[in-house]
This record gives C-alpha cells, structure tokens and sequence, in this order.
C-alpha cells in the first residue's frame, strides 16, 4: 500500500538532547512537508522540500532541521535550541509542488514530549 | 493578518442539520483550496478540493469558492454524530510549493 509512514509514534526526549523524526513516503511525491500542531491549534509549517537536495525553512524553523538526501526521506531534527517542543509532529507529501496544487497526504503523526 | 484564516468556532449543531464552515484568505495569487477533517489525535484527512469560482458539491459536503472575496467555505448536510471534528481549510498560494493551514474550526454535532 502507497503511503507515508511517520515513526516513532510516541517520543520523549530529555532537557538538552536532540532528536529525529522520520518521514518516508513511497507516493512518489515530489514535495515534502513538516508541520507542528500544539493543542487547540491549526498546522504551521516548519520546513519544505520541493526537490531532492533542496528545502526552505516555513514559518517556525528556528530550533530545526531538515535534510532531503533521497526523494522518499524527509527526516526532521528537533535540536536543544528548540525551547518548547513538546507538541504533535506532521509530514506530509504532495505529488505536483509547482502551478496548480494538489492535496497532501499525512502520516500518522509524532507526538514529542519533553521529559 | 493571517494567510489562511477560519471562524474560531466551536460550532454545534443539531444531528440532521447544515453545517457551515467559512475560510478567508490573503494571497489573492492562490489558485487551489482544500477542506480537511481532523479527528482528536489523530492526522488531518482530505475532504474537498476546489479550484474554480462556484460550487462543487461531493456527498453530503459542498465546497464554496469566491474568488473575487477571497472567501472559502464547506457545508456538511444531514450533520452526523460522525462529523463531529476539526475541520481545517488550507490554500496553495503565489508560492505554489508551500501549503498554509488555518487554526480550524471544531464542530460538534449532537444527537
């Protein structure tokens, strides 16, 4: 079955540690998207890809990082520079990233606490 | 001010009942509109699409595009228990690799 598979599901990480989610989709998408969800609240977009080796910081980056090595892997890096990760991770994929968009499809989602 | 931007809700309805749930947004550049259902705790899921002026209507939901006003919205007829959700409505604007989300709108439908 097509889809894209977040992992783990659940995740603690101490004061100070860095950790890394995993996004693998095997839609062939082009496009790739990490989203943060805090409780109450919509998504706000992290970090894109639109092609293999490239990606542009969204509009909470700070305290991130992304890599795009393979065009089925979007792995995200929440690093000790992020203050406040505790929260509800989503990535997502979309096949067309360029004139009329497409929906996303999302994984199952991370949630992050902070221990 | 907002790119994407939905009543604050929550909304209750009786089941049996419309609901109806209003988007606005601000890049006048955005050419594709999409309606998401989100249950607690669990990920987003595709409801609607719309990339046209007019209605598009799918089941019991119809999809709402107004170009002109910048204006998006759904409505759900014969409201279900099983509707009962966060309904999140996303665009893809001037920059058509990045997809904006507003904060939702909870609807709560009751028997």
């Amino acid at each position: 079955d097509g889809g894209i598979t977040q992992s783990p599901k659940y995740l603690f990480r101490k004061e100070g540690q860095n950790v890394t989610l995993s996004c693998e989709q095997n839609l062939n998408h082009d496009a790739m998207y990490w989203y943060r969800q805090d409780p109450g609240q919509g998504l706000r977009l992290i970090y894109y890809s639109q092609i293999v080796n490239d990606f542009q910081k969204g509009d909470i980056a700070e305290g991130y990082s992304v890599s795009r090595e393979k065009k089925e892997s979007f792995p995200l890096t929440v690093t000790s520079a992020q203050k406040n990760p505790t929260a509800f991770y989503l990535c997502a994929s979309r096949t067309d990233n360029r004139g009329r968009g497409t929906e996303a499809f999302f994984g199952q989602g991370t949630r992050l606490t902070v221990v | 001010q907002k790119e994407v931007e939905q009543n604050s809700g929550p909304l209750s309805v009786p089941e049996g009942a419309i609901a109806s749930l209003n988007c606005t947004y601000s890049d006048r550049g955005s050419q594709s509109f999409f309606w998401y259902r989100q249950y607690s705790g669990k990920s987003p899921e595709l409801i609607m699409s719309i990339y046209s002026n007019g209605d598009k209507e799918d089941g019991r939901f119809t999809a709402q595009l107004n170009k002109a006003s910048q204006y998006v919205s759904l409505l759900i007829r014969d409201s279900q228990p099983s509707d009962s959700a966060t309904y999140l409505c996303a665009s893809i604007g001037t920059n058509a690799g990045k997809s904006t989300f507003g904060d939702g709108t909870t609807l709560t439908v009751k028997p």
